[in-house]
């Protein structure tokens, strides 16, 4: 049973370009949260998607922005990237009813802006 | 964003030794949850604390769900090289999202 899965596993860009991250949660689990994990630094909330729409958010600017597809896959989106973006993206998944129980993490998305 | 009290930073022991480190928050949780993460790595679940208090074993380590609401241990017995990594404290209050530490790299040397 594959757990979460993220994709890219690494990925460079230019300052002022706009990323795609893609996360598929855990077989079974309905909700999809995203963490940034600076380094040196533990996994902070960006937000969280349940039902294909945004549940809670955390302290990110408005260029951080997500989706939820119907088959619970999450996609994370940061446009006009700064210097201070690169970090470890960090996906979870948690079961239906659970919100933030049951997290399991993927490996992330190592993101790094030159 | 609000980060967690996590100490030591780091540390480096000997195979075999025991392992202590705490977290505190100024903010109180009813719920207290340990990771671990190995580099290229998501965090991976090691305990679950629900109540002020509540002592709980797995393996090897051993949590505690501070009295106050506001602290958390956790303790490594004989330690072994792959304990090497960084661990995380998190707490969460009702509904919301995990607060994490900055975490303690633990290094062990055999």
């Amino acid at each position: 049973d594959a757990g979460v899965t993220q994709s890219p596993t690494h990925l460079i860009k230019t300052r002022g370009q706009q990323v795609t991250l893609r996360c598929s949660p855990k077989s079974g689990h309905d909700t999809v949260s995203w963490y940034q994990q600076a380094l040196g630094q533990g996994p902070q909330f960006i937000f969280q998607y349940y039902e294909e729409e945004e549940r809670q958010r955390g302290n990110f600017p408005d260029r951080f922005s997500g989706h939820q597809f119907p088959n619970y896959s999450s996609e994370l989106n940061v446009n006009a990237l700064l210097l201070g973006d690169s970090a470890l993206y960090l996906c979870a998944s948690s079961p239906p009813d659970s919100q933030y129980y049951g997290y399991t993490f993927g490996s992330g998305t190592r993101l790094t802006v030159v | 964003g609000q980060q967690l009290n996590q100490s030591p930073q780091s540390m480096f022991i000997q195979e075999g030794e025991d392992v202590s480190m705490n977290c505190t928050s100024s903010s109180i949780f009813n719920t207290w949850l340990w990771y671990k993460q190995d580099p290229g790595e998501g965090p991976v679940l090691l305990i679950a604390l629900y109540k002020a208090g509540e002592l709980t074993s797995n393996g090897r380590l051993t949590a505690q769900f501070g009295i106050t609401r506001k602290d958390s241990f956790l303790n490594i017995s004989a330690s072994i090289p792959s304990d090497v990594g960084i661990y995380f404290c998190a707490g969460q209050l009702g509904n919301t999202p995990l607060v994490f530490g900055k975490g303690t790299r633990l290094s062990v040397i055999a």
